[in-house]
């Protein structure tokens, strides 16, 4: 089945241990992003990549890092978390030029 | 990207057809017309996109204006596992601003 996968789907950490969630995608996707969904902001993109070694900035990126070794693989890395970057986020893929992106079914994190 | 506006919030009766309407009178020629839905919680999910022409899936139907400036979505048979929020998304097709916009959306909430 075509899909994207998160880990965990549910984390509770506390401020300041490093973390990652994976996010692996079995379509060959050239593709990936990530975004993050709060209340009353709506969905905002962290980082995006484009292909194995290629990333970039989305719109909320500090705090965060990416990486893309491998096409199917885009980890999301938070090297110190704070408790604002408790949220929902998710990982998504697509194949080209059409945005008909596949989303994973999300990470909920809380850093206390 | 264009703007989009859409209705808040909709009801529809379980069975009916949903109609869901965006505007979008700024388009420019080469963008297209994407609708994603989110179910609470869940990953956005795709569900069809079009240029200018009439467009149909095993999802959902589009229908876009002659002169673009208004679509809409259309579920033949709304299920209550339909009630979700709505994205309308203008893209152009490939470019360089690799982000995809969710607004606010419309809330579908089908009635048994």
């Amino acid at each position: 089945e075509a899909q994207v996968t998160q880990n965990p789907r549910y984390l509770i950490t506390v401020t300041g241990k490093k973390l990652t969630v994976t996010c692996s995608q079995n379509m060959n996707h050239e593709y990936m992003s990530w975004y993050r969904q709060d209340p009353g902001l709506g969905l905002r993109q962290i980082y995006y990549s484009m292909n194995v070694e290629v990333t970039d900035k989305g719109d909320v990126p500090e705090g965060y890092k990416v990486s893309r070794k491998e096409k199917r693989n885009f980890p999301l890395i938070l090297e110190s978390p704070s408790p604002n970057q408790t949220s929902l986020y998710f990982c998504a893929s697509r194949p080209g030029q059409v945005w008909d992106y596949t989303f994973g079914s999300g990470t909920r994190l809380t850093v206390v | 990207d264009a703007k989009t506006t859409q209705p808040t919030s909709m009801d529809c009766a379980e069975g009916r057809a949903a109609n869901l309407p965006c505007n979008h009178s700024t388009i420019s020629g080469n963008e297209y017309v994407y609708w994603y839905r989110q179910i609470h919680s869940q990953g956005p999910q795709y569900i069809i996109h079009g240029l200018k022409n009439n467009e149909t899936n095993e999802m959902a139907s589009l229908i876009i204006t002659e002169d673009r400036k208004s679509s809409t979505l259309i579920l033949p048979h709304a299920t209550l596992r339909d009630t979700a929020v709505y994205y309308c998304i203008v893209k152009r097709r490939g470019g360089s601003n690799y982000k995809l916009t969710f607004g606010k959306g419309t809330l579908l909430t089908v009635n048994p």
